[in-house]
């Protein structure tokens, strides 16, 4: 079946410090690549996302490219924040007709401090 | 326009009983989902729906029922609560998939 892995946290990061979260895929076809943000207390929010090989997903300074031959969606920053402290998931949506069920990985905790 | 919404935001139960979980959508979208979020765990799809009137099973359904009535609502279902359903409760609709403020649930 579908699985999505990322690296394990917590990661901690210093103000203005870059980040790289990893996440690598097994599913069949091509499904689309998702990077969700989780804030403390809150829900889950779409942060960036890619649909087909090669494509870049980017939004508020982050970015994730779609590489089919490493099956691989890592997320990068060049500065982070404090603000940008929260939990990361890496999901991934089977291609076709279906339900638009995500698959998520089991999420990377980012603190980053003053 | 609300998004997603979640009833209650917390709750405490014991261990066999019995509550359900509503969440609403006021964007017309047809496919709902039900999540749980463990710590490690990522989140997990418990039951989902295409539709008014149909439901499915996801990845880790036992101890859950559901139910769509209507398009805009999608009940989750615990007719005897385990404190292994100890978790945080996510309901999302889609597409795209949008997700509610979660409900904290404690079995004790």
């Amino acid at each position: 079946g579908d699985s999505v892995t990322q690296m394990e946290g917590p990661v901690t990061l210093s103000e203005e410090a870059c980040l790289t979260i990893n996440c690598t895929y097994t599913a069949t076809g091509y499904p689309s690549l998702f990077w969700y943000v989780q804030y403390p207390g809150e829900g889950l929010q779409l942060l960036l996302k890619a649909t087909k090989a090669d494509d870049k997903g980017s939004n508020k300074g982050f970015e994730a490219t779609y590489r089919k031959e490493t099956t691989s969606f890592h997320l990068e920053k060049g500065s982070v924040q404090v603000s940008d402290s929260a939990v990361y998931f890496c999901a991934l949506r089977r291609s076709g007709a279906g339900s638009y069920q995500l698959t998520f990985g089991k999420g990377t905790k980012l603190s980053v401090i003053p | 326009n609300a998004g997603v919404t979640q009833t209650p935001k917390f709750r405490v139960l014991k261990t066999g009983q019995s509550m359900t979980l509503l969440c609403a959508q006021d964007m017309n979208h047809e496919y709902m989902y039900w999540y749980r979020q463990d710590p490690g765990m990522g989140l997990r799809l418990i039951h989902y729906s295409v539709g008014e009137g149909t439901t499915a099973k996801g990845e880790v359904p036992d101890g859950y029922n559901v139910s769509r009535l209507k398009k805009q609502n999608f009940l989750l279902g615990l007719e005897s609560a385990a404190p292994s359903q100890t978790s945080v409760y996510f309901c999302a609709s889609s597409y795209p998939t949008t997700f509610g403020p979660g409900t904290r649930l404690t079995v004790l």
